[in-house]
């Protein structure tokens, strides 16, 4: 069983400082990693996407990948009110045309940024 | 920005009844993708499609599921006779690249109350 395992919190931070949520995976062939945000009752939003090991930043978002230890992480820093929502941390598990974006997901880490 | 759009946003439906959920891609997209999350749960993969044809399915897509491309702009998602367990918020993606790395576009989502 391929799973994809979050803290689900709630996590909570005071406004401007940083978030960091974890994840782990079980499947090593994976090779795609993605952090999605979710306000309740929307869709999932990509934030960040991580294909390979170390980091990666846009703007207030740092993705890291260890594929060594199934390890990937999303910091945010300065976190803002709107930041509040629950993050999904996502693999992708390739079929074997290696064509497909079958996503398993994570339950999600429910952040809570305070002013 | 081109999106993905869902109807029925809300659809509300007795057991043993038949739902069509419907969904239209973004126009040059080539994968396109149903997911389910129930309420408080994990987001699931039911069934990916390509070039007219299911390329993978989940064990939770049995026999009351279907896809359906029928005018080449539409993608739709068949429950023949649904349960109280089909109850949750099903996600549209699609993906326009040819690479496994493409992002995958979700629509707003359709959620199913079976009664």
């Amino acid at each position: 069983q391929k799973e994809v395992e979050q803290n689900s919190g709630p996590l909570s931070v005071p406004e401007g400082a940083i978030a960091s949520l974890n994840c782990t995976y079980s499947d090593r062939v994976s090779q795609s990693f993605f952090w999605y945000r979710q306000y309740s009752g929307k869709s999932p939003e990509l934030i960040m996407s991580i294909y390979s090991n170390g980091d990666k930043e846009d703007g207030r978002f740092t993705a890291q990948l260890n594929k060594a230890s199934q390890y990937v992480s999303l910091l945010i820093r300065d976190s803002q009110p709107s930041d509040s929502a629950t993050y999904l941390c996502a693999v992708n598990i390739p079929n074997n045309a290696g064509n497909n974006r079958k996503l398993i997901w994570g339950l999600g880490t429910s952040l809570a940024v305070n002013p | 920005e081109p999106e993905v759009t869902q109807t029925p946003s809300h659809q509300v439906t007795q057991m043993g009844q038949e739902v069509i959920l419907r969904c239209v891609p973004i126009s040059n997209h080539l994968y396109f993708y149903w997911y389910r999350q129930i309420l408080g749960q994990k987001v699931e993969f039911l069934v990916s499609f390509y070039n007219n044809e299911i390329s993978e399915k989940s064990e939770i897509f049995d026999d009351q599921f279907s896809v359906e491309r029928p005018d080449g702009s539409n993608f739709t998602l068949k429950i023949r006779s649904t349960k109280l367990e089909d109850s949750a918020m099903y996600f549209c993606a699609s993906r326009g690249s040819l690479i496994l790395t493409g992002e995958l576009f979700f629509g707003e989502g359709s959620r199913l109350t079976v009664l």
